[in-house]
């Protein structure tokens, strides 16, 4: 039962413009969402996270946008660069749940020079 | 060191042997974690402590023990590798009150 689903394996994006990466939850526990970049031969490395209390965050070029009534967030890269091509996870976790998270099955970004 | 560590950085075993992979943070993170990833099924969580002296069961404990003797240092052992076990392995640590965690380069894993 994947409780966090990336439904995209891969996306490729020219340079310069938006990317979009999409993740989906079932579990209405979860009320913290994180979302991780992975090159190759590295661990994951944190990006960006929202709070359920938020609809929206921001950091530079990257934003997460969350829409809890459809169980649905978004990580939005404005402008895209080659050095954003990697592997992406969002991740969700609960109050309570003693800081587990769980994670989707990764979306592989290539921007294209 | 700064972060986290994990040893060895590869390693091919034959089915049956036994393996301890090793993660040391110097962050001084209560919380620990380890987690393997396979493709098309991102990261699962296998074990996790909470605090030295305490473990728990993930996503997919089965095949795998972890201790946590010390706030640093946190080893996973296949007491009996099987080929289902070819996996990069994670090893993770975050603050008590914190949720987001600070990864390890990984261990590929290989049993034949």
């Amino acid at each position: 039962d994947q409780q966090v689903k990336q439904n995209s394996p891969s996306l490729s994006v020219q340079e310069g413009r938006i990317s979009i990466l999409n993740c989906d939850y079932t579990n209405s526990m979860f009320d913290y969402f994180l979302w991780y970049k992975k090159y190759p031969a590295e661990g994951p490395t944190f990006l960006i996270s929202i709070s359920s209390i938020k609809d929206k965050n921001e950091d530079g070029r990257f934003t997460v946008f969350l829409n809890k009534s459809a169980k649905h967030l978004s990580l939005h890269i404005v402008p895209s660069q080659p050095g954003d091509s990697a592997v992406y996870f969002c991740a969700a976790t609960y109050s309570g749940n003693t800081g587990k998270l769980i994670f989707g099955q990764g979306t592989t970004l290539q921007v294209k020079p | 060191i700064a972060g986290i560590t994990q040893a060895p950085t590869s390693q091919i075993l034959a089915a049956g042997r036994r393996m301890t992979l090793r993660c040391t943070q110097d962050m001084r993170h209560n919380a620990m974690y380890w987690y393997r990833q396979d493709l098309g099924l991102g990261l699962r969580l296998i074990h996790y402590s909470n605090t030295a002296g305490t473990t728990g069961k993930g996503e997919v404990p089965d095949g795998y023990s972890v201790s946590r003797a010390n706030t640093d240092d946190f080893p996973l052992t296949l007491a009996s590798a099987v080929p289902s076990q070819t996996s990069v392995y994670f090893c993770a640590s975050s603050s008590v009150t914190g949720n987001e965690q600070f990864f390890g380069p990984g261990t590929r894993l290989t049993v034949l």
